[in-house]
């Protein structure tokens, strides 16, 4: 059975902190990872991984997939109260194009 | 705004009772998922629908049944209701064509059974 876990489940960091957020998974035939960002509601799109060690990166937030360890990871510089939420990592794998998605990480900055 | 339109925001009704909850995704997407989320299990896959097709199946029970209409809207049905079923419920669609799935997800239904 396919599973993601990510770690870890909560963090509270002050601004200007730096944080890095770790998911691993084990998936049949995997495809792509990719990155949320759910503060309400839905889930907003941040990164798709599908190559080993090629590092994405928007603005202060980037990420790296390891496909040889099976994990990514989610780094975010001089953080922000605006990046308070819960991030969630997804893996696409053998169940025809079905996102499994691990329980999240809630990070909370505080001023 | 991820363009996928999910209505209503907001469902309030008793155990045993039957709900339809709309998605309609982004302009020319094909594909449309559904999913559930509680605060124990996480986004869960129900199933996916594509271009009027059922596609595939997660975790769905025999009392939740979709489908995908020719104007690509879509449409999750919730029979027989019971307490385990509030939860968040989410649509997403993704770019038809592409080699690549990214899924862009609505703002979600909150479903309350009482």
């Amino acid at each position: 059975e396919d599973k993601v876990v990510q770690s870890p489940l909560s963090l509270v960091v002050h601004e200007g902190d730096t944080v890095t957020l770790n998911c691993s998974y084990e998936v049949t035939n995997f495809r792509s990872l990719l990155w949320y960002k759910q503060e309400k509601k839905a889930p907003t799109f941040l990164f798709m991984l599908t190559s080993s060690g090629i590092e994405k990166k928007s603005g202060r937030l980037s990420s790296i997939l390891d496909k040889k360890e099976l994990f990514s990871i989610l780094n975010i510089t001089a953080t922000q109260t605006g990046d308070s939420a819960v991030y969630l990592c997804a893996v696409e794998g053998n169940s025809g194009y079905a996102l499994n998605f691990g329980k999240g990480t809630s990070l909370l900055v505080t001023p | 705004d991820s363009g996928v339109t999910q209505t209503p925001k907001h469902l309030i009704t008793a155990t045993g009772q039957r709900v339809t909850l709309r998605c309609s995704p982004r302009s020319g997407d094909l594909s449309v998922y559904w999913y559930q989320q509680s605060l124990d299990q996480g986004l869960q896959f129900l199933i996916h629908y594509y271009n009027g097709e059922e596609r595939a199946k997660g975790n769905i029970l025999e009392r939740f049944s979709a489908q995908q209409f020719p104007d690509l809207h879509s449409e999750l049905n919730l029979s027989s209701l019971e307490l385990g079923d509030s939860a968040l419920y989410f649509c997403a669609s993704s770019p038809t064509g592409s080699p690549v799935n990214i899924q862009y997800f609505g703002a979600g239904t909150r479903l309350s059974v009482l």
